[in-house]
């Protein structure tokens, strides 16, 4: 069954830490994985996407890592600000036709003055 | 630029009720899809459509019912509403080929209640 498992569930941080949020997925065959910020009462926005072939990708302070073998992905962010508490959700694509997606559950990230 | 404009933000049925959640996208997007969205749950796609009066179900698509006339609507009807139903809504938009790039465009969501 193609699934995906984010952990933790929710995080506290205090503004200008780091933190580093986990993605576990199980979707074959693997076409791409993203991860997306989702603020309260919004809709989600693409933060990150990456291919198979890709290792790292940066967005700002946001970078993201891919390991294909394990089937793992990380979204690591340098000092947090307020404006990054939000949930943070990761969608794994399978090649499956028209864009079969897998959403994780999310990971609700608060960061506190 | 709007990008995906969904209507109504807020609504509230009574069970039996139906109505429709209108999406809208101005970016020339084949592909647009209605998602469910649950507190504990991922998002779960309800219907999808790759084009003009093409149309298919997702995920959990009882109780919906969806039609694509035009490249930039897709509307997505409560037939009879159910306490079930009660979610926020998302309906999102993309190029059918998505291997690189920003991937979805999600609208800001409607919020409703089934009483």
């Amino acid at each position: 069954k193609n699934q995906v498992e984010q952990s933790p569930q929710s995080l506290i941080i205090l503004e200008g830490k780091n933190c580093t949020l986990q993605c576990n997925y199980t979707v074959s065959p693997f076409s791409n994985l993203r991860w997306y910020k989702q603020d309260t009462g919004r809709g989600p926005v693409s933060l990150t996407i990456m291919t198979f072939s890709e290792n790292t990708k940066s967005n700002g302070r946001y970078t993201a890592t891919l390991d294909a073998d394990t089937k793992q992905s990380s979204l690591h962010i340098t000092a947090s600000q307020l404006s990054d508490s939000a949930s943070y959700i990761c969608v794994v694509s399978a090649v499956q036709g028209a864009q079969k997606l897998v959403f994780g559950q999310g990971t609700r990230l608060t960061i506190n003055p | 630029n709007a990008g995906v404009t969904q209507t109504p933000k807020f609504q509230v049925l009574k069970t039996g009720q139906s109505m429709t959640l209108q999406c809208a996208q101005d970016m020339n997007h084949e592909y647009m899809s209605w998602y469910r969205q649950d507190p504990g749950m991922g998002l779960r796609l309800i219907h999808y459509s790759v084009g003009a009066g093409i149309t298919d179900q997702g995920e959990v698509p009882n109780g919906y019912n969806v039609s694509r006339s035009t490249t930039e609507d897709f509307p997505l009807r409560l037939l009879s509403a159910a306490p079930s139903q009660t979610s926020v809504y998302f309906c999102a938009s993309s190029y059918v080929r998505v291997i690189s790039g920003n991937g979805y465009t999600f609208g800001s969501g409607t919020r409703l209640t089934v009483v």
